[in-house]
């Protein structure tokens, strides 16, 4: 399976910029990177994602490193209710649409 | 579009007891996928479909069957549940099986066996 490495948990004060990163060293030419994020008691809601270019869209942005070994996911302000686990995942060219989800990192989000 | 839905919300089971989790899209999506997610992890794939009539199996299928008659209907059977198979089970579609695709979750069953 592809790895990705996060931090266990991060914290931001409300309407602050909050930068998520992602460690992802084996990520092959074709692998996609995805964000999900889970709110307390729902299922995982797509954030973003990418191939090789930065991408924007209204919830944030994706930052792609150069040799794509890393990533971070951009939250322009973040407010009460972007407080979630968020999961970096990289999705396998060779593995069609499986997600292998890890342990994500908590967002905390003070006010 | 009522997106990806889920029956019941919550179910309690008897070990041994069988039962069916429901899951139905209206995106028209030709993939759907079964998750679990056990207290404090990551979701898990149970099993998927890249169509109708055909299913396969992901990394946590033993317990579990599925099949896929319509494009819209993808139920996950328990046959004889276990007090393991206590989790919160998740559904899941996209468009196609392309690791390029969006992935739409349902709210979740959460499923106890005593």
């Amino acid at each position: 399976d592809a790895k990705t490495t996060q931090p266990n948990s991060m914290e931001s004060n409300e309407e602050e910029p909050v930068h998520l990163p992602c460690n992802h060293s084996t990520i092959s030419g074709t692998d996609y990177i995805h964000w999900y994020r889970q709110l307390p008691s729902q299922g995982p809601e797509y954030v973003i994602h990418g191939l090789t270019s930065n991408v924007n869209n209204r919830m944030a942005s994706l930052a792609i490193a150069e040799d794509r070994k890393s990533s971070t996911l951009i939250l322009h302000r973040a407010t009460l209710r972007d407080a979630a686990v968020y999961y970096c995942i990289l999705s396998l060219a060779t593995d069609g649409n499986k997600l292998v989800f890890g342990a994500g990192t908590i967002l905390r989000v003070k006010s | 579009n009522a997106g990806v839905t889920q029956t019941p919300k919550f179910q309690v089971l008897k070990t041994g007891q069988s039962m069916t989790l429901q899951c139905a899209q209206d995106m028209n999506h030709e993939y759907m996928s079964w998750y679990r997610q056990d207290p404090g992890m990551g979701l898990r794939l149970i099993h998927y479909s890249v169509g109708a009539g055909i299913t396969d199996q992901g990394e946590v299928p033993n317990g579990y069957n599925v099949s896929r008659s319509t494009t819209e209907d993808f139920p996950l059977r328990l046959l004889s549940a276990a007090p393991s198979q206590t989790s919160v089970y998740f559904c899941a579609s996209s468009i196609r099986d392309n690791p390029g695709e969006t992935q739409y979750f349902g709210p979740g069953t959460r499923l106890l066996v005593l």
